[in-house]
């Protein structure tokens, strides 16, 4: 079945800082599926960070970046540098199709030292 | 405005007892969702609907059922909760194919 696998967390990365969380996935409904990356702050539910729907194409919002790779069946989220408000789960995930679900990778902590 | 609301925030259960999680959306999606979230699994769907009336299995459905009575709303019901069921829950409304917009979330603890 379809699966997404991210970095194990909790990362800690000081202010100013570069970041990159990976993220690989499999999927067997459809070969290239829309990925995307969701966010979780503190007290808040998950919003939709970014999303790419073609393979070859990157992503942006908020500083982040996501390229579709489809030869490594990747979508690594980077960031150049971090702030303090970065501090939050994040979350990669890809659409099933067939059950019009989402699959989400496990999460991923991310804390910002000042 | 938010537009996936959840009720209650937290609430505390014994176990055996009857528990309902409610959702309420006012994007017009056909689609809703229900997952728990625990630290380690990431998001897990408990139970879906494409419509007013349906209710279809996840991935995690044992233990749980769901009601969609209307577009608007989607309850996720806990007959005889266990403590195996403290998590936290997240509602979700979405189209099949595009992202989903996710309600605040609700911390289930039982006791």
């Amino acid at each position: 079945g379809d699966s997404v696998t991210q970095t194990e967390g909790p990362v800690t990365v000081s202010e100013s800082e570069s970041l990159i969380i990976n993220c690989t996935y499999s999927a067997t409904s459809i070969a290239y599926p829309n990925l995307f990356w969701y966010v979780r702050y503190p007290g808040e539910g998950l919003q939709l960070l970014l999303k790419v729907i073609t393979a070859g194409q990157k992503g942006s919002s908020r500083g982040f970046e996501a390229t579709y790779n489809k030869e490594t069946t990747s979508f690594h989220l980077q960031k150049a540098s971090v702030q303090e408000s970065d501090s939050a789960v994040y979350y990669c995930a890809l659409v099933n199709y067939n059950q019009g679900k989402l699959i989400f990778g496990q999460g991923t902590k991310l804390s910002i030292k000042p | 405005e938010a537009a996936v609301t959840q009720s209650p925030r937290n609430k505390v259960a014994v176990t055996g007892g009857k528990v309902t999680l409610s959702c309420n959306q006012t994007n017009n999606h056909n689609n809703m969702y229900w997952y728990r979230q625990d630290t380690g699994h990431g998001l897990r769907l408990i139970h879906y609907s494409y419509g007013a009336g349906s209710t279809e299995k996840g991935d995690i459905p044992d233990g749980y059922k769901a009601s969609r009575p209307s577009q608007e709303n989607f309850s996720l019901i806990l007959e005889l909760a266990t403590p195996s069921q403290t998590s936290v829950y997240f509602c979700a409304s979405g189209d099949r194919g595009f992202e989903q917009y996710f309600g605040p979330g609700t911390r289930l603890t039982v006791l």
